[in-house]
């Protein structure tokens, strides 16, 4: 099993630029998280899905940011336009249902520096 | 609200001594707890979880929790910790009845180990 794959591993752009953050779950898997990672916060949770649909976005934290889950194997989180306080290391986590619902799994995530 | 606390920041122990890491939670009713791992540029990993049975629970890499109810404490141990050991850990608490989108994750422990 390849994991939960992001991309890109890292993206440098400049501020007011759309920028666009991809996740594959590991297959099977039926709930996908958008997490924060920040020294100054930790580890936010943006926004989560079960089965393709959006459950809570209350951690998304502004209009500037959405995500998007159009099948089971494809995510996006899309800043726009983005900041210099957005720079952090997104993560994509999924999990799968039942019994083992209770783990995550990490991707590697994406280091975004906004300039 | 539940809450995590990890009063460590950072800590260095030697190759081949043992390990604590402390974590502390508030929750109101017995909660789900968790050690996540994290090495650098990756993703986190789930060392081990509790959510009842015997309150010491084993992991993976020789790790090990203890929950502590009366000290409402989750703390990590290892015997003897490896150079490959060096990461940075992560408590996170979570009720029993839903799943990880209400997990809350301490703000991490940097393990340094020297040799």
């Amino acid at each position: 099993d390849a994991g939960v794959i992001q991309s890109p591993r890292h993206e440098v752009t400049e501020m007011g630029q759309e920028v666009t953050l991809r996740c594959k779950p590991i297959s099977g898997h039926n709930s996908l998280f958008w997490y924060r990672q920040t020294m100054m916060r930790g580890l936010e949770l943006l926004i989560y899905f079960n089965n393709n649909v959006p459950i809570d976005d209350s951690g998304m934290p502004e209009d500037r940011f959405s995500a998007k889950m159009p099948n089971a194997s494809f995510s996006t989180l899309k800043i726009q336009p983005s900041e210099p306080r957005d720079s952090a290391v997104y993560f994509c986590a999924s999990s799968p249902a039942g019994t083992n619902g209770k783990k995550l799994f990490f991707g590697s995530g994406t280091q975004l520096s906004v300039l | 609200a539940q809450s995590v606390t990890q009063p460590d920041i950072h800590i260095t122990v030697s190759e081949g001594a043992s390990l604590e890491l402390r974590c502390n939670y508030s929750y109101g009713a017995t909660p789900y707890l968790f050690w996540y791992v994290q090495s650098p540029g990756q993703g986190l990993q789930l060392l081990l979880k509790y959510f009842s049975g015997d309150t010491l629970v084993q992991g993976i890499k020789g790790f090990e929790a203890e929950f502590k109810r009366s000290q409402s404490s989750f703390n990590l141990r290892k015997p003897s910790v490896h150079w490959s050991d060096a990461a940075e850990y992560f408590c996170a608490v979570g009720p029993l009845n839903f799943g990880n989108e209400k997990l809350t994750f301490g703000t991490g422990t940097r393990l340094t180990i020297i040799p």
